[in-house]
């Protein structure tokens, strides 16, 4: 079965400095992996995510990930925190069925301070 | 366009209760799905629909738990006789297809508090 682990519960940062959100998946199958973000009382919006092609991934807000096969790793930067990016991220594997069921990290919550 | 919407927004009823959360996807979305988000367990997945079959309910927690799809269209979860352990944030996703490279849309969710 497929998991996600999210290392940090809570990320903190400044304003202007490179976000890094650690992702690792398990899968026995070739994944299709996803990152969410989620504001407060909103639902998850898309950032970004890998199918099949290449490795680096551009999203939405100017951030990226990097699909890791050796290190079964999709871990989210961005280059440059801004206040409005402080919210609640989610990693996400699409399990091996045929629909996108999705398995969820635990999540890392995301400060930046000024 | 419009988005997925939930309604209600919040809902707080008693133990023993009975509630059902609505949820409108995207028009032409032909997968939906249903998702749990709470402190103990995170994000969980309920059920999924393909048109108005449910071919995966593996996530429903217990058989109080029932949803149905009606027209391809809106959906509703029921649980019967709420407990505490119900409480938490239901979230509605739908997909235009549902493969597994589709992006999935989510509605703002729905705040169950089971006193």
């Amino acid at each position: 079965a497929q998991s996600v682990t999210q290392l940090g519960s809570h990320v903190s940062v400044s304003e202007g400095a490179l976000v890094l959100l650690r992702c690792n998946y398990s899968s026995s199958v070739p994944p299709y992996l996803f990152w969410y973000v989620q504001y407060p009382n909103q639902g998850l919006q898309l950032l970004l995510k890998y199918t099949t092609g290449a490795t680096l991934v551009k999203g939405i807000n100017g951030f990226e990930a990097e699909f890791k096969k050796s290190e079964t790793s999709f871990h989210l930067t961005k280059p440059s925190a801004h206040m409005s990016d402080a919210a609640e991220y989610f990693c996400a594997v699409s399990e091996a069925v045929g629909y996108n069921k999705l398995i969820f990290g635990a999540g890392t919550r995301l400060a930046v301070h000024p | 366009g419009a988005g997925v919407s939930q309604s209600p927004s919040n809902k707080v009823t008693e133990k023993g209760k009975d509630v059902e959360l609505r949820c409108d996807p995207i028009s032409g979305h032909t997968a939906l799905y249903w998702y749990r988000q709470s402190l103990g367990q995170g994000l969980e997945f309920l059920i999924y629909f393909q048109g108005n079959s449910a071919p995966d309910k593996s996530g429903l927690p217990s058989d109080r738990f029932s949803a149905e799809r009606t027209g391809g269209s809106v959906s509703t979860l029921t649980i019967q006789r709420t407990q505490q352990e119900d409480s938490a944030v239901y979230l509605c996703a739908s997909s235009s297809f549902g493969t597994r490279t589709d992006t999935q849309y989510f509605g703002p969710g729905t705040r169950l508090t089971v006193l």
